[in-house]
């Protein structure tokens, strides 16, 4: 069975262009999550998805940031403009949710991003 | 107070020994339990869940759950040094789906 898709896996831009990273869930999964990892952060839960609707934008550090979801196997993360401190690995999970039980996130590769 | 507490380590444990992972979490209402392992430069991996009190065994990996104390602990027997990479707790309420993510704990198994 094919995991989370992420596209693309390396990206490196300088600094003020615009990135789109992209996912693809699971088929199937009805919530889909981005997250940011750094070093320094750990593991930041940016935004998520259920049913395509946002439900929990919290995360998303400024308004440089957006998060997309037109249907149900395609999500993007898109950061205009980019600075050096958005670099970091940039994860999109997936799951299934319902009202009986929380199903656990399945993870993508990740797309590691350098700002220069 | 951090929402999802682990021991940052790194935990070094001798090949064949019993590594210990705890974790503990603030809010009462939380639900379900996960165990993630990340190796270096890959993605987090699910390798345990639990949702209600107790141990739950699968292969060498143990997970045990205290909702009283708030805790959730891994137990990983006969350590292996493919075993060595960080090891994430995440815990969600009971109202949605949202996972919240400890430090993790990184662990050393040394031949």
């Amino acid at each position: 069975d094919a995991g989370v898709i992420q596209s693309p896996r390396h990206e490196v831009t300088e600094m003020g262009q615009e990135v789109t990273l992209r996912c693809k869930p699971i088929s199937g999964h009805n919530s889909l999550f981005w997250y940011r990892q750094t070093m320094m952060r750990g593991l930041e839960l940016l935004i998520y998805f259920n049913n395509n609707v946002p439900i929990d934008d919290s995360g998303m550090p400024e308004d440089r940031f957006s998060a997309k979801m037109p249907n149900a196997s395609f999500s993007t993360l898109k950061i205009q403009p980019s600075e050096p401190r958005d670099s970091a690995v940039y994860f999109c999970a997936s799951s299934l949710f319902g009202r009986e039980s929380n199903q656990p996130q399945h993870f993508g590769d990740g797309t590691r991003l350098s700002i220069l | 107070q951090k929402e999802v507490e682990q021991n940052s380590g790194p935990l070094s444990v001798p090949e064949g020994a019993i590594a210990s992972l705890n974790c503990t979490y603030s809010d009462r209402g939380s639900q379900s339990f996960f165990w993630y392992r990340q190796y270096s430069g890959k993605s987090p991996e699910l390798i345990m869940s639990i949702y209600s009190n107790g141990d739950k065994e699968d292969g060498r990996f143990t997970a045990q759950l205290n909702k009283a104390s708030q805790y959730v602990s891994l137990l990983i027997r006969d350590s292996q040094p493919s075993d060595s990479a960080t090891y994430l707790c995440a815990v969600t309420l009971a109202a949605g789906n949202k996972l919240t993510f400890g430090g993790g704990t990184r662990v050393l198994v040394k031949p």
